[in-house]
């Protein structure tokens, strides 16, 4: 069955720090998909990455990046020089082929303090 | 924006009445998805569909049942409320593409008292 854990439930750091949230997946399937997601406290979840299981080049965007390891089964992200309006709820999102059922990890809110 | 609407948005309702939740696509997506978000249990799958009249259980599918018969549309019922489901329920659509995102509703904040 699949899974995604996100084993941190918080994390606090003072703007400018660098930081990573962790994730860890399982699927049986060779083909799968994995997204991250930021819940802002307006509460919609917003889109911010996806990528594909055969595709394991690390992408950035700005002060995002994301680390991709098929050999440990891990979709981590980074933000470098966090900023306040990086505090969110993040989620990272797990979808087999066949019928698509789409997963998600409990979660990681990261507060950014001035 | 994906078009997207979940009705309604906030409700309260009594221990034992049935609740129906509705979520409105204008994408025509093939999928939809029902969530519950608690707090230390992020977001949790009630329940799928991947075609009118096509539908399958999440991981918290007990005490919920749904409907999908238009494309368009995508109920979650509640068929006897209990405090254990108040939360916040989102919706969300997504193309037959499976490397494309899923977009999310604005949620549902149901309380049930």
């Amino acid at each position: 069955a699949q899974k995604v854990t996100q084993a941190q439930t918080e994390i606090s750091v003072v703007e400018k720090e660098d930081v990573t949230l962790d994730c860890v997946y399982e699927t049986r399937d060779t083909t799968y998909y994995l997204f991250w997601y930021k819940q802002p406290p307006s509460g919609e979840l917003v889109f911010l990455i996806r990528r594909n299981s055969f595709d394991e080049q690390n992408e950035i965007s700005g002060r995002y990046s994301w680390n991709f390891q098929k050999s440990t089964s891990s979709f981590n992200f980074t933000i470098t020089a966090s900023q306040v309006v990086d505090s969110a709820v993040y989620f990272c999102a797990l979808r087999e082929t066949g019928f698509q059922k789409l997963v998600f990890g409990t979660g990681t809110r990261l507060l950014v303090s001035p | 924006d994906a078009g997207i609407t979940q009705s309604p948005r906030h409700k309260v309702t009594e221990t034992g009445t049935p609740v129906t939740l509705r979520c409105h696509q204008t994408e025509n997506h093939r999928y939809m998805y029902w969530y519950r978000q608690d707090p230390g249990h992020g977001l949790r799958l009630i329940h799928y569909s991947y075609g009118v009249k096509d539908t399958d259980k999440g991981e918290v599918s007990d005490g919920y049942s749904v409907s999908r018969s238009k494309t368009e549309d995508f109920l979650l019922t509640l068929e006897s409320a209990t405090s254990s489901q108040t939360s916040v329920y989102f919706c969300a659509i997504s193309d037959e593409t499976p490397n494309t995102e899923a977009f999310f509703g604005q949620g549902t904040r149901l309380t049930v008292v």
